[in-house]
């Protein structure tokens, strides 16, 4: 069964670069999540869309953006990075949110140097 | 800032052994609990999700229970396998699609 695609998978950026992070959803899938997870820390939750309208917000600092685009995809947009970004970034998706279970990417990492 | 805990941290059991860890959350402006396992190096697959005072659910060895009103949440794994060896993951919703992740129980099944 397709699951969710995530890229790329590694990423590695300069401070001040920006970068820009994939999600491809499970195909019917409407609603997408984008997760920061540190080192050694639980995934803290960041910033979701349902039907390409962002449907809650998270710990996503203002330096971030994203948007999920008609083909239900979405991008998670970084500008000027910081040491404290390098994280695994995952996405997950579901459908019609809320309640449903979210079904994660492996998750793009990504190293801040 | 919502308080979601896991305990215990880690446990490790011998295969054969049933085993059962918790979840606290807050019990007002409850939604949905969800029960997530990670493996290592993989990304995380849900297992449950709990809308329901008193809800259990079961999928194959695995059931979990739900308490709302005193904010807990049990997650039972009878005759563990070392295939069972994994990060439990449970996160609480209170309101529309955000959720909030506790710190894990790390189980480890000796063969």
């Amino acid at each position: 069964a397709a699951g969710v695609i995530q890229s790329p998978r590694h990423l590695i950026k300069e401070k001040r670069e920006t970068a820009t992070l994939k999600c491809y959803p499970i195909p019917r899938h409407d609603t997408v999540y984008w997760y920061q997870q540190g080192p050694g820390q639980d995934p803290q939750f960041l910033i979701s869309f349902y039907e390409k309208m962002q449907s809650d917000k998270g710990s996503i600092p203002d330096r971030f953006s994203a948007q999920q685009f008609s083909d239900y995809h979405s991008e998670l947009n970084m500008s000027s990075l910081e040491l404290g970004d390098s994280a695994l970034y995952f996405c997950a998706s579901s459908f019609q949110g809320g309640g449903q279970p979210q079904h994660f990417g492996d998750g793009t990492r990504l190293s801040i140097l | 800032i919502l308080n979601v805990e896991q305990s215990p941290q880690s446990l490790h059991v011998q295969e054969g052994d049933s085993t059962n860890f918790t979840c606290s959350f807050p019990s007002s402006n409850f939604y949905a609990l969800h029960w997530y396992r990670w493996e290592t190096a993989k990304s995380p697959e849900a297992l449950f999700v709990m809308t329901l005072n008193g809800d259990e659910k079961k999928k194959g060895r695995i059931s979990a229970t739900l308490n709302t009103k005193e904010g807990y949440s049990y997650l039972y794994i009878k005759g563990s396998q070392p295939e069972d060896s994994a990060t439990y993951l449970c996160a609480f919703g209170s309101s529309g699609d955000k959720l909030t992740f506790g710190t894990g129980t790390r189980l480890a099944v000796r063969p």
